[in-house]
């Protein structure tokens, strides 16, 4: 069955301590991972799109990388606004879209 | 653009009452998608559209859930009858013409709370 396991569950970060969230993933057929931020009371807001491993895409203090098992969403001196849920989600040969239960993250000031 | 747009942004019905949720997707886009979302089991697509036709439902629970799309710029999701468990925020996101995967715009969502 395909799944998608996000870690870790939260993540605690002092103002500009840099760190990586995990995105790991068993799909038949990957067809594109992708990495969304959501505040609270809000719906995702879409970030990224990887197609193949070795692909990584950048904006701001993020940067998002991709493997044939994982996706690392890095983040780099971040500031409290940044704080967010990150979502992770893999679409499958079948056009099957299957979200993870995100990372909570929350950067300290 | 106002962006996706839905309507209530919050419910709260007794048991057993029809529910009835509304979404306008931004101008343009050939897709639009229905989603649930919940602690326990994070983000489930219910179903998608594709120019105003249903093409994966394989999501919705049960009979008892129903959804729409008379034309591009409206759907509805229908709950009848309403069940605790169907307790909630439901998401409507709708994406470009051409572009399949994850959606890309979603809106703020409808907190459905059934007594």
């Amino acid at each position: 069955e395909d799944q998608v396991t996000q870690s870790p569950e939260a993540l605690r970060l002092q103002e500009g301590e840099s760190s990586s969230l995990n995105c790991s993933y068993t799909v038949s057929g990957l067809r594109g991972l992708f990495w969304y931020r959501q505040d609270p009371g809000k719906g995702p807001e879409f970030l990224f799109t990887l197609y193949s491993a070795g692909e990584e895409k950048e904006k701001e203090r993020l940067k998002a990388t991709l493997t044939k098992k994982e996706s690392f969403l890095h983040i780099t001196a971040p500031k409290p606004e940044d704080s967010a849920t990150y979502l992770c989600a893999v679409e499958n040969r079948d056009d099957k879209i299957i979200f993870g239960k995100g990372t909570r993250l929350h950067i300290l000031p | 653009d106002a962006g996706v747009i839905q309507s209530p942004r919050h419910e709260v019905t007794e048991m057993g009452q029809e529910v009835t949720l509304r979404c306008k997707p931004i101008s343009g886009h050939d897709y639009l998608f229905w989603y649930r979302q919940t602690m326990m089991r994070g983000l489930e697509l219910l179903i998608y559209f594709n120019n105003n036709v249903p093409i994966d439902d394989s999501g919705m629970p049960e009979d008892r859930f129903s959804a729409k799309m008379p034309n591009a710029s409206f759907s509805t999701l229908k709950i009848q009858p309403s069940e605790p468990r169907d307790s909630a925020v439901y998401f409507c996101a709708s994406s470009f013409p051409g572009l399949a995967g994850a959606p890309r715009f979603f809106g703020p969502g409808t907190r459905l709370t059934v007594l």
